[in-house]
């Protein structure tokens, strides 16, 4: 079985600083994983996804995420937050050969200007 | 543009009411989900089909119910209709390879008044 444990539910960063969201997953065979992002009233757009090639994945929008094997972590990044940063990101995984998608819950990540 | 089609984007309805949702996946998709986001409950995972055939249940009520029909497209109905299930309403297209990540329409919003 798989899970996604997102480990902030809210995320405050000044405008300019540095982005980060923690994900953390289980999962039973080498899985894909997926970070979305959800503007207010939107449906959920890819960032990025990791897909057991380059362990470090570069997205839209100056996001990117580094997949730890060893940690079971897909934590996501950005250097230098914009007030269009905020919205609510979700951390997926889909394990090899599985179709189901497991979502974390969600973190809400505020820009303070 | 996902290429996942929602309708309707609006539907306003009364408690006891029947209502159907309907989503065309992407071209070429042959796997639909369906998730309900809530503001208490946030994004849950209600039900997958894989041409046709039934997939994965998630926490959908017996009160809800699902088809993926010939064509690929999706429908999902809900009756008994209570306060509650006021919620934006998402599906998701994908194919089999686990590599690929799903693609979201951009949800029907239901109000139950």
């Amino acid at each position: 079985a798989q899970s996604v444990t997102q480990l902030d539910s809210h995320v405050s960063v000044s405008e300019g600083t540095p982005v980060l969201l923690r994900c953390n997953y289980s999962s039973s065979y080498s899985p894909s994983l997926f970070w979305y992002v959800q503007h207010p009233n939107k449906g959920l757009q890819l960032l990025l996804k990791y897909t057991s090639a380059a362990t470090l994945v570069k997205g839209i929008n100056g996001f990117e995420a580094e997949f730890k094997k060893s940690e079971t972590s897909f934590h996501l990044t950005k250097p230098s937050a914009h007030m269009s940063d905020a919205a609510e990101y979700f951390c997926v995984v889909r394990p090899f050969g599985n179709e189901k998608l497991t979502f974390g819950t969600g973190t809400r990540l505020t820009i303070i200007p | 543009d996902s290429g996942v089609t929602q309708t309707p984007k609006h539907l306003i309805t009364a408690t006891g009411q029947r209502v159907t949702l309907r989503c065309s996946p992407r071209s070429g998709d042959l796997s639909v989900y369906w998730y309900q986001q809530s503001l208490d409950q946030g994004l849950q995972f209600l039900i997958q089909y894989y041409n046709g055939e039934e997939r994965a249940k998630g926490n959908i009520l017996e009160r809800f119910s699902a088809q993926q029909f010939p064509d690929l497209h999706s429908e999902l109905n809900l009756s008994s209709l209570e306060l509650g299930d006021s919620a934006l309403y998402f599906c998701a297209s994908s194919t089999r390879d686990s590599n690929t990540e799903a693609f979201f329409g951009q949800g029907t919003r239901l109000t139950v008044v």
